[in-house]
């Protein structure tokens, strides 16, 4: 079956622009998480949903972050006045349910560049 | 929050063992292992819950020592396609978003 996928898979955009990023989880999966990746580095965890609600948004990095996912299927993670340390590789994961015995699946994430 | 990971790098040839350990500061309630490779999603390898259990897969296990507060991968007889990164993820106190390990880089050479 298909499984989690991001668009775009490439962002290069100017300083102080806004993005877009979109995550489609696997059909059926009602926990979706948002993860930051900087070369070398582990996935930071940004945000969590449950169902349509954030669940905990204790990772976003300051207001400029926001997340909706308002059908409790598809999800986007939006970015304001991005910065040049907003550069990363933005992942989003899935899961049936929420909690430490599920397994969480990966999308492809996606490259943000911001020059 | 963020656990350890040790070592950062080894190299191996085919058909070599290799040990990835995973050490947290806090309890944990359960970890999970991940391998990534460059360009690629992380892809799931299994998931250890509070209770000191052993899992394994094919040549790849994994133990979760609950009083130390840690994890080991253990991967034997290993293959070209397990170089990558593997990366482990802790949940701590039940808390569903998983904090990750800086990484371990694997390279399997023939």
């Amino acid at each position: 079956g298909a499984g989690v996928s991001q668009t775009p898979s490439n962002k290069v955009t100017e300083k102080g622009k806004y993005v877009e990023l979109r995550c489609d989880p696997i059909s059926g999966h009602t926990a979706l998480y948002w993860y930051r990746q900087s070369l070398g580095q582990g996935p930071e965890f940004l945000i969590y949903f449950q169902g349509t609600g954030a669940a905990d948004d204790s990772g976003l990095p300051n207001d400029r972050f926001f997340a909706v996912r308002p059908e409790g299927s598809v999800s986007t993670l939006k970015i304001q006045r991005t910065e040049r340390g907003d550069s990363a590789v933005y992942l989003c994961a899935s899961s049936l349910l929420a909690g430490g015995k599920e397994t969480q699946y990966f999308g492809p994430g996606t490259r943000l560049l911001v020059l | 929050q963020q656990p350890v990971q040790s070592p950062q790098a080894v190299i191996l040839r085919e058909g070599e063992d290799a040990v990835i350990n995973c050490s947290s500061s806090k309890a944990l309630y359960s970890v999970h292992w991940y391998r990534q490779k460059h360009g690629e999603a992380p892809v799931f390898l299994m998931i250890l819950l509070k209770g000191g259990e052993q899992k394994g897969h094919d040549k790849i296990s994994a133990s979760f020592n609950e009083k130390k507060q840690q994890s080991s991968l253990y991967l034997t007889a290993s293959q070209l396609s397990y170089s990558g990164t593997y990366f482990c993820g802790t949940e701590i106190d039940s808390g569903y978003a998983l904090n990750f390990g800086k990484g371990t880089s694997l390279l399997v050479t023939p």
